[in-house]
């Protein structure tokens, strides 16, 4: 069974910090690594994504992927009130040529403290 | 359209009634999956469409939940016998689908919410 493993939390943050969100996954084989955030009550809603080792940045978002350790991060930085909310990972696990099945961890719940 | 829709965006049934649930992909997109969350909790896997190969069912947790899809378009959730533990929001998602990593971006859809009393 394939799986993507997140601490469910919650993850209390002072406002102004780096808040610091971790994923582990199975399947050597995955190469897409996704990050969604869900508000109470919304869709998720696609805020990273990276498919390569090592770090992407987007604004206060830092992806961090180690396909070796199996490990994929989320960093926000100066972290704000809006923040707050669930945080799923996501991982592609290849099923047969040109076709993966994505796989959504438990998520993460977030809360920013002002 | 520009997005994913699903529908009927609310959905109260009494229990034993069936309900069918109905979810528009992107146009192209080649993958479609249909997931369960309970208030509070994860998103529960249902079941996965890639193009015209089998789906994949795993994830439907009785023989009450069956799910259809219609070539790479329509995708319609019925649920049987519907039961109070059915209570959830159904989501639907899409992507491109295909070898490329990028082709796994999931796009979702609003939700149904269904309250089964």
């Amino acid at each position: 069974q394939k799986e993507v493993e997140q601490n469910s939390g919650p993850l209390s943050v002072p406002e102004g910090a780096i808040a610091s969100l971790n994923c582990t996954y199975s399947d050597r084989g995955s190469q897409s690594f996704f990050w969604y955030r869900q508000y109470s009550g919304k869709s998720p809603e696609l805020i990273m994504f990276i498919y390569s080792n090592g770090d992407k940045e987007d604004g206060r978002f830092t992806a961090q992927l180690n396909k070796a350790s199996q490990y994929v991060s989320l960093l926000i930085r100066d972290s704000q009130p809006s923040d707050s909310a669930t945080y799923l990972c996501a991982v592609n696990s290849p099923l047969y040529s040109n076709a993966s099945k994505i796989i959504f961890g438990s998520g993460t719940r977030l809360s920013i403290q002002p | 359209g520009a997005g994913v829709s699903q529908s009927p965006s609310n959905k109260v049934t009494e229990k034993g009634k069936d309900v069918e649930l109905r979810c528009d992909p992107i146009s192209g997109h080649t993958a479609l999956y249909w997931y369960r969350q309970r208030l509070g909790q994860g998103l529960e896997f249902l079941i996965y469409f890639q193009g015209n190969s089998a789906p994949d069912k795993s994830g439907l947790p009785s023989d009450r939940f069956s799910a259809e899809r219609t070539g790479e378009s329509v995708s319609t959730l019925t649920i049987q016998r519907t039961q109070q533990e059915d209570s959830a929001v159904y989501l639907c998602a899409s992507s491109l689908g295909g070898g490329r990593p990028s082709y796994n971006e999931q796009f979702f859809g609003p939700g149904t919410r269904l309250t089964v009393l």
